[in-house]
């Protein structure tokens, strides 16, 4: 089975740019969550998205926003990037909408921003 | 707001060391835990949870966790750790009624042979 994949795996950009992350659930699930990592803050968690809705998101501006398709792969768009922004973007899918369910992660995008 | 406090940021140990990693978490209702680990090159993976019942939690690879929910704690443990428990370690918390699983800051764990 395979399980969640990311793309890119590495992304370089500068200030101001925009950038579009992708993520593929494992086949069956419907929830795609996005989270961000950056050094020293942990994982903190950006959005939730379920059957192609947004059912929530954290404590991040609106420049971060994404959608989920009908096939459940999901998009993060990140605009007016700015260097805090760099950081390991991880996805993770679950069978059903609740959070209590086990994440399973994808290995993430690794994004620079110079 | 939840917030989850892992407080060793860098634990090292030698092989046959016992374990103990700390998480402390905000907040006033019913929780839902976990124990997330990151072995190097590999996805995040589920350790363990605990939602209800013996607050004694036993997980893969000889792991166990216990809830004092007095403490709000969840702190992770393992009698004597292998070099191949070197990894990153981190807590999560999800807030029963709510959407959201927040993760600590995580502990990275070195385990010399």
């Amino acid at each position: 089975e395979a399980g969640v994949t990311q793309s890119p795996t590495h992304l370089i950009k500068t200030r101001g740019q925009q950038v579009t992350l992708r993520c593929s659930p494992i086949s069956g699930h419907t929830s795609v969550y996005w989270y961000q990592q950056a050094l020293g803050l942990g994982l903190q968690f950006l959005l939730w998205y379920d059957e192609g809705e947004e059912r929530n998101r954290g404590n991040f501006p609106p420049r971060f926003s994404g959608r989920q398709f009908p096939n459940y792969s999901s998009e993060l768009n990140v605009n007016a990037l700015e260097l805090e922004d760099s950081a390991l973007y991880l996805c993770a899918s679950s069978w059903t909408t609740g959070v209590g369910e086990k994440l399973f992660f994808g290995s993430g995008t690794q994004l620079s921003v110079l | 707001a939840q917030s989850v406090s892992q407080h060793n940021h860098h634990v090292i140990l030698s092989e046959a060391a016992s374990l103990e990693l700390g998480c402390n978490y905000s907040y006033g209702g019913t929780v839902n835990l976990f124990w997330y680990v990151q072995y190097p090159g590999q996805h995040l993976q589920l350790l363990l949870k605990y939602f209800s019942g013996d607050p004694l939690v036993k997980g893969i690879k000889g792991f166990e966790a216990e809830f004092i929910k007095s403490k709000f704690s969840f702190n992770l443990r393992k009698p004597s750790v292998q070099w191949s428990d070197t990894a990153e370690y981190f807590c999560a918390v999800n807030a029963k009624g709510t959407d959201k699983l927040i993760f600590g800051t995580g502990t990275r764990l070195q385990v010399f042979p």
